[in-house]
């Protein structure tokens, strides 16, 4: 139980594009998920908390309007990086807190995105 | 040996001997600790975690260890295996409705066959 799965695994675009990650819980629900941003060697950075049918908070230093989050339903949030440059080439990871639950996040696959 | 410097801490250890990973927390109001366990491109994996309210917790060949008065958590992982090479994070929740986790920088044990 408690999987988080990502789509898509890799995906590679063109500067200036948008890109949409999907994450899914697929045997629970999830009020709360997490969007985190790690490079190379180094730790996880939460970028964003998205909670299902309000507005997500960003962490500081996190553009908002760059990092489009939205958590339409309760097993289900997408990040959208608009106009992508290839300072925004990293490994983005989704995670999710069982509703009603403490603090334990299971966290999804990750995507890797790079950005030419 | 352990290292720390400007790259990811390492840790380097023979099969079948144990291991320690340590880790300092930042903020002496945070009441729940997880350390994860992630492998080269994938995303973190639950091992085990703690409460506040605890100093010690056992797993499956893995212990945690919680020292609040130096804000110290560390992990033991007995009669390490090849399969346990990956980078360890230790991720701290400092309360608050939303339970926002933060992460430590992370140690990398190679298990040396």
């Amino acid at each position: 139980g408690a999987v988080v799965s990502q789509h898509p695994s890799r995906v590679i675009c063109k500067s200036g594009t948008s890109v949409k990650i999907e994450c899914r819980s697929l045997d629970f629900q999830a009020t709360t998920m997490f969007w985190y941003r790690q490079f190379p060697k180094q730790s996880l950075m939460l970028m964003a908390t998205s909670n299902e049918g309000s507005k997500a908070t960003y962490e500081q230093g996190v553009e908002k309007d760059k990092f489009l989050i939205n958590h339409a339903s309760l097993t289900l949030s997408t990040l959208t990086v608009t106009s992508a440059h290839p300072e925004d080439s990293s490994f983005y990871i989704c995670s999710a807190r069982v509703t009603g639950t403490g603090g334990e996040q299971y966290f999804g696959p990750g995507t890797r995105l790079t950005v030419t | 040996g352990e290292s720390v410097g400007l790259h990811l801490p390492t840790l380097s250890v023979q099969e079948g001997d144990n291991s320690i990973i340590n880790c300092a927390y930042s903020n002496s109001a945070s009441d729940y600790f997880i350390w994860y366990k992630q492998e080269s491109g994938k995303g973190p994996q639950f091992i085990i975690d703690i409460r506040s309210n605890m100093d010690k917790r056992q797993g499956q060949r893995v212990t945690v260890l919680l020292n609040k008065t130096v804000k110290h958590l560390s992990l033991q992982i007995a009669a390490t295996q090849p399969g346990d090479s990956a980078v360890y994070f230790c991720a701290e929740n400092s309360g608050g409705s939303n339970y926002k986790l933060t992460f430590g920088k992370g140690t990398l044990l190679t298990v040396n066959p």
